[in-house]
Parts: C-alpha cells; structure tokens; sequence
C-alpha cells in the first residue's frame, strides 16, 4: 500500500513553453502533498505544500506564478511549470502520506530538461 | 528554525559489515518525528525507518536500527548485514508534529557504498 505515482518520468520541452506533472496518491487519499526539487548530488529542496481545495503555500523564493500548483481532489495534485527556461531543469519529486498520518511516501521523480 | 545536519557526506562499507550513518537535528520543540530515507540510483525515495519523538525505545526494522538520543539530538541508523543494494544515498528527515503534516526537512544525505 501508500504509492505514490508520478508523470511523466522525463519530459524534454523548449524554453518558453509550460510543462505539466502529475503527482497521485494510487491507495489512499491525502489532502495535502509536497512538490519538492532536487538537484545533482544534493538534498531535497521543499518548493511548495499542495492543500486540496485551497491555494498552495510556497517556501520562500519559489515564484508561485513559475511554478503554478493545483490540487483539485483527494489523490491528485499537479505542478506546472510555466514558460519554462534551462535553469528550470531539475529533477522534480512529489510526496503525499495517508491523511492523519506523518508519514511522506515519494513519486518515482520527474526528470525536466528544458533545451 | 529546524534543521537537520549530516556530517558524513561519503561511507562504505563491506558486504556483511555493519555500518552507522550519524544525523544531528536541531529544535526547540519537543513533540516531532525523525525518519531515515533511501535513495538507490533509480533516485525513488524509499522509507527506510521512522522514530517518534515521544518514544524511548529505538525503532527496528528487519537489518535497519536507529540510536535515537532525544537530549544530544542525535538519530543515528545502523545497516547489520550490510547487502549490495543496500548502496545509496541515505536522507535523514525530520517534521513537527501538529505542524504541515508531513513537511519534511532533510538533512543533505551520506552516500552509501557497499563494497563486495
């Protein structure tokens, strides 16, 4: 039980144009789920917390309108990165736990290379 | 602010072995859960242990034991048994309790290598 899916894995996009991921708790319903970012070799970097049914909050310099957040039921939540430029590549990474739980189970990833 | 610190960027290990990673955490609050994460080469965050703050005994499971010292906030993890695909980076994680349930705050992770 608890998996979290992610899609796409890996997505290729020219600067400018948007990009869409999709995060989705498969077994169990979460009205909240993390979007988190991770570059090479490093750790995880919290982007922004996804409240379903409300706008999400966003950590300290993550531009909200880049990086757009919706989270319209209880198992999905998707990012969209807006006019994407290279320096938006990275690997993307989305969480979710059971609701009353806290316990964070992790999407396979998202690989973005804007070209 | 919390934070979460560990100090051992790289380890190894000989298949069999036992090994400890080291984290340090720092807060002013008392009620909060600690986890230890792995992440293989595929790069698919994977639970490895988790210990709530409030409990004294150290968490198990299976090859995987934590030393969780709440005074010196200290939670250290122990590998018994050290396997091949035990290799990876190892992400210990903290969150408050009664806070954004789940934010996690991560340490910046030990790369594991176990050697045959």
């Amino acid at each position: 039980g608890a998996v979290v899916s992610q899609h796409p894995s890996w997505v290729i996009c020219k600067s400018g144009t948007s990009v869409k991921i999709e995060c989705r708790s498969l077994d169990f319903q979460a009205t909240t789920m993390f979007w988190y970012r991770q570059f090479p070799k490093q750790s995880l970097m919290l982007m922004a917390t996804s409240n379903e049914g409300s706008k999400a909050t966003y950590e300290q310099g993550v531009e909200k309108d880049k990086f757009l957040i919706n989270h319209a039921s209880l198992t999905l939540s998707t990012l969209t990165v807006t006019s994407a430029h290279p320096e938006d590549s990275s690997f993307y990474i989305c969480s979710a736990g059971p609701t009353g739980t806290y316990e964070q189970y992790f999407g396979p990833g998202t690989r973005l290379t804007v070209t | 602010a919390q934070t979460v610190t560990q100090s051992q960027p790289e380890m190894s290990v000989q298949e069999a072995e036992t090994v400890t990673l080291s984290c340090t955490y720092d807060t002013s609050e008392n009620n909060y859960y600690l986890f230890w994460y792995k992440q293989p080469p595929s790069r698919q965050m994977i639970l490895v242990i988790r210990q709530e703050a409030y409990k004294q005994q150290n968490a198990t499971e299976n090859r995987f034991s934590v030393n969780f010292q709440k005074a010196a906030k200290s939670f250290s993890l122990k590998i018994s048994d050290s396997q091949l695909g035990d290799t990876a980076m190892y992400f210990c994680a903290f969150t408050l309790y009664g806070g954004s349930q789940g934010n996690l705050i991560f340490g910046k992770g030990t790369k594991l290598s176990v050697k045959p």
